[in-house]
């Protein structure tokens, strides 16, 4: 069973509005929670991380949230542009560094 | 800078043949990862190495091999490729809490 859960699976928003991904967890010792932005072809580029202790963190437009005690987190984009367009991974790392991911987000945005 | 890189970025090969794709990282990170991405899916772990001499199976790991001689490199072996493992795969490397993590730009294997 994957111990990281995303949803929605996709999402399309027009230009200029906000949207709110989230994030579910199971994933123990937890050691830090980070939010990856995918562009097709590409490799996955981080965008946030937080450890146990944080429970915000912003990048621009990009505010991820975090609640460990329900094992939760957020990823709220702002004002989104036609750039936005990707696939949006929730990565938790647990204490030893082993990285578990989950399936993703993938956000479209039209004009 | 330090960095990672995978090789080849595309390959294409035959059904039953051996095929080694390279990862060969510079972060001086004890813990490696290989990845597969197919559509549809998100990444999924093959194997992953904790340090030199240590190999761990992933989720997805039957028909892939991976072997640590080194800090640097932990290269994929594919050891009688099928159409399958037609895939997009990634590397990535972590230090020891995984509060440094950094992926290749994958290797496209198309397996005809």
């Amino acid at each position: 069973k994957n111990q990281v859960e995303q949803s929605p699976q996709s999402l399309i928003i027009l230009e200029g509005k906000n949207c709110t991904l989230q994030c579910n967890y199971t994933v123990s010792p937890f050691s830090n929670l980070r939010w990856y932005k995918q562009d097709t072809g590409r490799g996955p580029v981080s965008l946030t991380i937080m450890t146990f202790s944080e429970n915000t963190k912003s990048n621009g437009r990009y505010t991820a949230t975090l609640d460990a005690d329900t094992k939760q987190s957020s990823l709220h984009i702002t004002a989104s542009q036609l750039s936005d367009s990707a696939s949006y991974i929730c990565v938790v790392s647990d204490s030893w560094g082993k990285l578990q991911f989950g399936a993703g987000t993938q956000v479209v945005v039209t004009p | 800078d330090a960095e990672i890189t995978q090789s080849p970025r595309h390959k294409i090969t035959e059904t039953g043949r051996q095929v080694t794709l390279a990862c060969h990282q510079t972060w001086n990170h004890n813990n490696m990862f290989w990845y597969r991405q197919d559509l549809g899916h998100g990444l999924r772990l093959i194997h992953y190495s904790y340090g030199v001499q240590d190999t761990n199976k992933g989720e997805v790991s039957d028909g892939y091999s991976v072997s640590r001689s080194n800090t640097e490199d932990l290269p994929l072996t594919l050891e009688s490729a099928a159409s399958s493992q037609t895939s997009v795969y990634f590397c990535a490397s972590s230090d020891a809490r995984g509060t440094e993590a950094f992926f290749g730009q994958g290797t496209r294997l198309t397996v005809v």
